[in-house]
């Protein structure tokens, strides 16, 4: 009974393939969001949904599209994935009003080649 | 453009000693600042935090300390157990409910 879940774990792929990895919470929280962690260690926002809607997009190419069919859900599709695409992207949730108290998944691997 | 800064990569201290990680910050519009803690292969979890409004927060052996004027803030940890060894990455945030901006972390290694 994971809290916030994603798959698949590890991802490894092409460049100019489309990937999609999916997140899923099962706490209740109205708020979910993905993270970018790139080689350099930062850990990077890239989008926020609340109750489905986006609040936070961050400076991200238009390759990247999330998706929330419900506030349970938040999926993260990549296209034509490039090298610099590969990174560990976190998925968290949280309750609106207590943003800095955020629940992570255990990540995706996302390898490009 | 770090706005967020914890210089060290990394930090060994013996069992039973006190950790001590540093974070500084750019950002004077930032009032919340965040620890969280990672271990290899999850996600990072909430450990503590303290608002700009105090200059100390504790939680058992987790103590953070802010000083506004300096933009700094540190984590201490006593005594250290192994089971600390971690990541642990500093955050902040600007205004209620705005998002986090975190460092890149720092890896405690806490030798038995």
């Amino acid at each position: 009974d994971t809290a916030v879940s994603q798959t698949p774990k590890y991802l490894v792929t092409q460049m100019g393939n489309d990937k999609s990895i999916k997140c899923e919470q099962n706490l209740g929280h109205d708020t979910m969001y993905w993270y970018k962690q790139d080689s350099k260690k930062f850990l990077k926002i890239m989008f926020s949904y609340n109750n489905k809607e986006l609040i936070i997009n961050e400076t991200v190419p238009n390759r990247f599209s999330p998706k929330s069919p419900d506030k349970a859900h938040l999926n993260l599709h990549i296209n034509s994935l490039e090298l610099g695409d590969s990174a560990v992207y976190f998925c968290a949730s949280s309750q609106a009003d207590r943003v800095e108290t955020q629940y992570f998944g255990p990540g995706t691997r996302l390898l490009v080649l | 453009d770090q706005q967020v800064k914890q210089n060290s990569p990394s930090l060994s201290v013996q069992e039973g000693r006190i950790s001590i990680l540093n974070c500084d910050y750019t950002n004077s519009m930032f009032d919340y600042f965040l620890w969280y803690k990672k271990y290899p292969a999850e996600g990072p979890t909430f450990l503590i935090s303290i608002s700009s409004i105090k200059d100390k927060n504790e939680d058992g052996r987790f103590t953070v300390f802010l000083n506004k004027s300096a933009k700094h803030l540190s984590l201490h940890i006593v005594p250290s157990q192994p089971g600390d060894s971690a990541v642990y990455f500093c955050a902040a945030s600007a205004g209620a409910n705005s998002k986090l901006t975190f460092g890149k972390g720092i890896t405690l290694s806490v030798r038995p």
